[in-house]
């Protein structure tokens, strides 16, 4: 079936780089997302990637994908304080066409100023 | 457009009593998923429509919940009765057939419930 796992919480000091990591149990899956909830909002679209690439860098944000190890993983540099949010990773598998994304539980990630 | 509207943005209800929570999802969107998302089970699917019809009910928690798509631009998810265990956000999210950015959703504000 499909699964998708996430450390649950982060802690990182204000200018240094973040790393939150995911794995995910479909190698189907064929578009992986990261989206960003913000303290009482909804969940938004950060980046993503697709299964054909092995990395995407978007400004501060670097995806890298390890198909081999199903691992996908999201760094952001210069981490400021409004980057505190939880993060979660999203796979959707082509060929399924359900609409669908599995989502992961969700990273909290702190900046401590 | 607005984006997902959802109302109200806040809950608070007795134990017992009827909850209804709505949604309106983006023009021309023929997704719609109600997700709910607590600190002890992170974010959970509850149900999504396709063209007003549901798909997939299996998350639904037990018979007290039920949604409604009557038609493309309103959606329901009523809780009767509800209980202080249904205490949580809820989120509606809508995707479209065909985007440019496979199965990409956009979420709602979200409403928080609160059952005493």
């Amino acid at each position: 079936g499909e699964d998708v796992e996430q450390s649950l919480f982060l802690s990182v000091r204000e200018g240094d780089s973040s790393v939150i990591n995911c794995t995910y149990t479909d190698s189907s899956s064929t578009y992986l997302y990261w989206y960003k909830q913000e303290p009482g909002a909804g969940l938004q679209l950060l980046t993503y990637i697709f299964s054909n690439m092995d990395m995407k860098q978007d400004q501060r944000l670097t995806v890298l994908l390890n198909k081999k190890d199903k691992h996908l993983s999201l760094r952001i540099a210069d981490t400021q304080t409004g980057d505190s949010a939880i993060y979660f990773c999203a796979g959707a598998r082509f060929s399924s066409n359900t609409g669908k994304l599995i989502f992961g539980q969700g990273t909290t990630l702190q900046v401590k100023p | 457009d607005a984006g997902v509207i959802q109302s109200p943005r806040h809950e608070v209800t007795e134990m017992g009593q009827e909850v209804t929570l709505r949604c309106k999802p983006i023009s021309g969107h023929d997704y719609l998923f109600w997700y709910r998302q607590t600190m002890m089970r992170g974010l959970e699917l509850l149900i999504y429509f396709n063209n007003n019809v549901p798909i997939d009910d299996s998350g639904m928690p037990e018979d007290r919940f039920s949604a409604k798509m009557p038609n493309a631009s309103f959606s329901t998810l009523k809780i009767q009765p509800s209980e202080p265990r249904d205490s949580a956000v809820y989120f509606c999210a809508s995707s479209v057939t065909g985007a440019a950015l496979y199965n990409e959703q956009f979420f709602g504000p979200g409403t928080r419930l609160t059952v005493l």
